[in-house]
Parts: C-alpha cells; sequence; structure tokens
C-alpha cells in the first residue's frame, strides 16, 4: 500500500487559482471514485473539503473544486484567499478496503 | 454534532504497548455505516492510515501495522480503542480518530493526542 503522489508544495497569489494533483493507481484513485480531500492548518486536525472526487461538504466554500482523470484526482482552488494557505492532503478508498493518503502539500499564498 | 476526542497516555517506553481511546458524544458508535478509524501523523509529516473497526465489529489494518495493531469497539461506553504493540521511536506521532463515512471520507476527527516513545 503505497503513499499517493502529491507535490510537497504550490503557491499562488490572493485571486488567482492553484491546482494540486494526487496521483495513485487503478487499485485506488483509479478505481474508485472515492478520493476525498482534506485541509489542515498548523496545529489543527484534518478538515474535509471534498469527497466523493468532487462533492462539497455543507459549508466549503465552492471556491473549492474537485475531479478526477484516469489514475489522477486534483483539487482546485480558485479566488485564492489568505486563510487557504495550509496543508492539502488527498485520499483514497482501495480494493481491500482500506484507506491511503497523500503525502500531503503545502499551499503557500504570496 | 458529533465529537470525538483521544485520550490516551503521552509517553511510553520502546517495546511497550501504546492503548488509546476515542470517545464519541453526540451520536453512536453502533449507528450507520461507519468505520470508526484511527490515523495518524508523525511530526512533521503526513497522515498515516492505521485502521478501522466498523459499526458491526469487523476490522482491518493498514498492512504494514497488521501484525501490531488492534482496534475495538465498546457500544456501552460509546468508544473504540486502539492498541500498538512492540512501538519504537518511529511510532512517535499525533493519533487522531475520526468518523469514516462508508467508502467516502473521514467527515469528523478528533483533535489528536500526541504519542511519545522514549526510554
Amino acid at each position: 500500500q503505497s503513499a499517493l503522489t502529491q507535490p510537497a508544495s504550490v503557491s499562488g497569489s490572493p485571486g488567482q487559482s492553484i491546482t494540486i494533483s494526487c496521483t495513485g493507481t487503478s487499485s485506488d484513485v483509479g478505481g474508485y471514485n472515492y478520493v476525498s480531500w482534506y485541509q489542515q492548518h498548523p496545529g489543527k486536525a484534518p478538515k474535509l473539503m471534498i469527497y466523493e472526487v468532487s462533492n462539497r461538504p455543507s459549508g466549503v466554500s465552492n471556491r473549492f473544486s474537485g475531479s478526477k482523470s484516469g489514475n489522477t484526482a486534483s483539487l482546485t482552488i480558485s479566488g485564492l484567499q489568505a486563510e487557504d494557505e495550509a496543508d492539502y492532503y488527498c485520499s483514497s478508498f482501495t480494493g481491500t478496503i482500506t484507506w491511503v493518503f497523500g503525502g500531503g502539500t503545502k499551499l503557500t499564498v504570496l | 454534532q458529533l465529537q470525538l476526542q483521544e485520550s490516551g497516555p503521552g509517553l511510553v517506553k520502546p517495546s511497550e504497548t501504546v492503548s488509546l481511546t476515542c470517545t464519541v458524544s453526540g451520536g453512536s458508535v453502533s449507528s450507520g455505516t461507519h468505520y470508526w478509524t484511527w490515523i495518524r501523523q508523525p511530526p512533521g509529516k503526513g497522515l498515516e492510515w492505521i485502521g478501522y473497526v466498523y459499526d458491526t465489529g469487523s476490522t482491518n489494518y493498514n498492512p504494514s501495522l497488521k501484525s501490531r495493531v488492534t482496534i475495538s469497539l465498546d457500544t456501552s461506553k460509546n468508544q473504540f480503542s486502539l492498541k500498538l504493540r512492540s512501538v519504537t521511536a518511529a511510532d512517535t506521532a499525533l493519533y487522531y480518530c475520526a468518523r469514516g463515512l462508508a467508502a467516502t471520507s473521514f467527515d469528523y476527527w478528533g483533535q489528536g493526542t500526541l504519542v511519545t516513545v522514549s526510554s
């Protein structure tokens, strides 16, 4: 069970859009529409931002969106705000009824 | 509003067993299609899925930890627990409990409890 692959860091200026990728295999990301994304601010617990590839929980801004193509899922944040600066993790359900996380991506708002 | 709260010893010696408990309030551990899950995060590093106990009592674990982990459910106390045996310094981490909503995501998380393995 290998971790999903995410870029270590991304950055953008306020108002811009950024995309974070999450690459797995056909046994996890590519095989199921059960990719989720989490935001983690320093010293805080992760917060669910996207589930089932592209669905937003109640209360999450519509500036956050998700998609998937093949074995790669993506999180896009539009209209970047200073409060979006955080670590972001993807996760996927796998065929053995387990879950796997990505290594995490640090988003810096310039 | 569902709330989860971890509790545990904080400091454990190498080769010992660490036992952590997650107390659930605002909902029941025995209702619905929920995977009651443990996730850990070493200092400065990413998240690692440890395993779950389903509300029927069935379990599954990360293959890399499977030989050392037991997760169990106590419906009478509305809690679930993690036991990790033969710990080493590599097990030093912030341990989170979370609710897995069917296969889709982890929608509620505890605040985390730090476990340090040191003699």
